[in-house]
Parts: C-alpha cells; structure tokens; sequence
C-alpha cells in the first residue's frame, strides 16, 4: 500500500535558523513523484517543490531543497534562513507512476512556527 | 477514509459531451475547493466556496462550471473540453475558508479527453 508519513505534527523553530521537516514513504512502484506543499492559514495549498524518483540530484528551489534518499524513502524538506512567513502547514506528497493512472497521496501534514 | 467521496473515480469523454464531476464531504466543513492536477505538476487551486458561496475563480476556462448546492455538496460540469484538460480533478474541503484546519482531499477523478 502506498503511504506518506510525517511524523511531525509540530514544530517551533527560531527565525533564520534551517529547518528540516521529515517525510518517509512507501511504494513498490519504480516511478513515482514526491512534491511537497506549503498551506498557510489562508486555506491554499502552494506547491514548494517536486522531486521525481528518477531524478538524480536533489531538487531545489530558492530556500527550500529536498534531502532525497531514495534507499531509506525518505524526502525530507529542508528550509534555509527561516522567515516568519513561512509559519504555516507542510504537505508532503506523492504520485506513484506519473504516466499511469493514480492518485495523489498526502501526508497528515506538520505545523511550523517560526519564532521572532 | 478521509470523508470526502469523489464519483466517478474514472472518466473518459469526447470533446463535445457534457458530463458532471461530484464532490460530498462528510466531515461538516464549510469550505470545499477544486483542484487540477496534471501530470508532474503541482495542484493547481481551479474554485474555492466557502459557506456556499464562490469566493475564488484562478482564470478557470468557462467550459469548467462548478456548482455548490450546499455546503456538504460540490459540483464540476464539464462541456466542450479540450485534451489539455486531461487530468487529476481532486476536491477538498476544509472548516472554512481562512482555517488553520488541513484540507481534506478527496480520491480524485481521472478524467481523459479523447
């Protein structure tokens, strides 16, 4: 069975420190997607990063990098200089197959607070 | 279970049908919102109602209507689509629109445009 577990449901975390959020999967499918999505308190899920499971370097995109280690299942989300605006809840996602017919698998999600 | 039921899971249409994608949420929400998802792309926000009313429409093409009855109940008709609408439609719902509350997400229903 396909599953996403973030096993944070909180965390606080000083401004401008790094911060690492976990997300370990399980699939036996070869191909899958992993994303991960921000949703602040305004309800929206914004998408911050995509990591393919072919892919062979580690995704990055600004502040956000994702820690891939395909061996363990594990793509954790890592936030460099935290600002106060990124206090909100995280997703981490995944789409096993992404030519085939499927459907999206959310984690339960973790709440960062940035701290002043 | 997430309690947000999508029908049908699976649908095929030419591009001159009309069909309806359904959304029920059972978890007594007041929010409930569209998403397309294609293919190794993020979600992409299509409505969003709260209270039953039409809060937020991203530039959704006219051929994509939605329809909220009530609060428990969300609607996507569909008519003249084009193949580039082939995707993932997933619903969600969530307490209220500006709620620190997850969204709920439905399973999705895989259309195909032929």
């Amino acid at each position: 069975a396909q599953k996403i577990t973030q096993t944070q449901p909180g965390m606080f975390v000083q401004e401008k420190e790094a911060v690492t959020l976990d997300c370990t999967y399980d699939t036996s499918d070869p191909s899958y997607g992993l994303f991960w999505y921000k949703q602040p308190s305004s309800g929206e899920m914004i998408f911050l990063i995509y990591q393919g499971s072919y892919d062979q370097q580690n995704a990055t995109e600004g502040r956000y990098s994702l820690n891939f280690q395909k061996a363990r299942k594990s793509a954790n989300l890592v936030i460099s200089a935290s600002q106060l605006g990124d206090s909100a809840m995280y997703f981490c996602a995944m789409r096993r197959n992404m030519n085939r017919d499927d459907k999206i698998i959310f984690g339960k999600g973790t709440r960062l607070h940035i701290l002043p | 279970e997430t309690g947000v039921t999508q029908t049908p899971r699976h649908l095929v249409m030419g591009m001159t049908n009309k069909k309806s994608l359904k959304c029920e949420q059972h978890l007594g929400h007041n929010a409930m919102y569209w998403y397309k998802q294609s293919a190794k792309k993020p979600l992409e926000l299509m409505f969003v109602y709260n209270f039953k009313e039409q809060t937020e429409n991203n530039s959704v093409p006219s051929r994509f209507s939605p329809e909220c009855p009530n609060s428990s109940h969300l609607f996507l008709h569909l008519h003249t689509l084009q193949p580039e609408d082939s995707a993932l439609y997933l619903c969600a719902s969530s307490q209220e629109r500006s709620s620190n509350q997850p969204q709920h997400f439905g399973d999705g229903t895989r259309l195909s445009i032929l």
